[in-house]
């Protein structure tokens, strides 16, 4: 297993503003994804974070839009760009090792509400 | 692309009773089935997961069964106690060209309320 670490946990923000989540990991992962869970909803992938290149979105998910980094192989950021309260959701990093079917492993998510 | 149903989006059982919670799955290529349980306000976290060379998993009060040529699998949970209560999410991932592990694709969710 590994410990996730997500900041912020929790963050109020205005509408138009951008805001930065942070994932880190207590040791090195193969795979970083970032998840969308909408209240009362199920989970809705982002995107993957590649380390070293540009990540790869899921259809309905833009780069302008969120902008993922992943310098390492224990770090990732999504960045939630123009925000609208529609983005008010939490959003989940989660983590797996390269395996035929490897488990994964999510961290305790950032809880983002839009005024 | 994947798409993944799931049944019933809301069980509540009597403590002591079983819950029975299924889903359906579109791509033959999946191969990997994990169930995960989601308690208010935390994370989601595996509870259990079938791969597609068994039929049946079993973990103390919880079961997970696959049936491969129907594109279904269920999770069975006995005797239910009430730190049961949940909202319980089936997913499906499939094995990419390469051996790379491919996107998992979640249900919507059950919530499982377990009366004392």
């Amino acid at each position: 297993s590994a410990v996730i670490s997500q900041k912020p946990s929790r963050d109020i923000c205005q509408r138009g503003t951008s805001l930065t989540i942070q994932c880190q990991v207590d040791s090195q992962v193969t795979m970083m994804f970032w998840y969308r869970q909408q209240p009362g909803q199920s989970l809705t992938l982002i995107a993957t974070a590649n380390q070293g290149s540009e990540a790869t979105y899921e259809s309905g998910f833009v780069i302008d839009k969120f902008p993922i980094s992943r310098p390492n192989l224990t770090f990732s950021t999504l960045t939630v760009s123009n925000m609208s309260p529609e983005d008010s959701s939490i959003y989940l990093c989660s983590v797996a090792w390269q395996d035929p079917a490897g488990e994964l492993f999510f961290g305790e998510g950032s809880r983002l509400t839009v005024l | 692309g994947e798409n993944v149903e799931q049944h019933p989006s809301t069980l509540s059982v009597q403590e002591g009773d079983s819950a029975v919670i299924k889903c359906t799955y579109s791509d033959s290529a999946s191969n990997y089935f994990p169930w995960y349980k989601q308690e208010l306000g935390k994370r989601p976290q595996l509870i259990i997961d079938i791969r597609s060379n068994v039929g049946e998993k079993k973990d103390q009060r919880i079961a997970v069964t696959l049936n491969k040529t129907a594109k279904h699998f269920s999770l069975h949970i006995t005797e239910t106690q009430p730190e049961d209560s949940a909202v319980y999410f089936c997913a499906a991932r499939k094995m990419n060209y390469g051996g790379s592990q491919g996107n998992l694709i979640f249900g919507k969710g059950t919530k499982l309320s377990v009366k004392p």
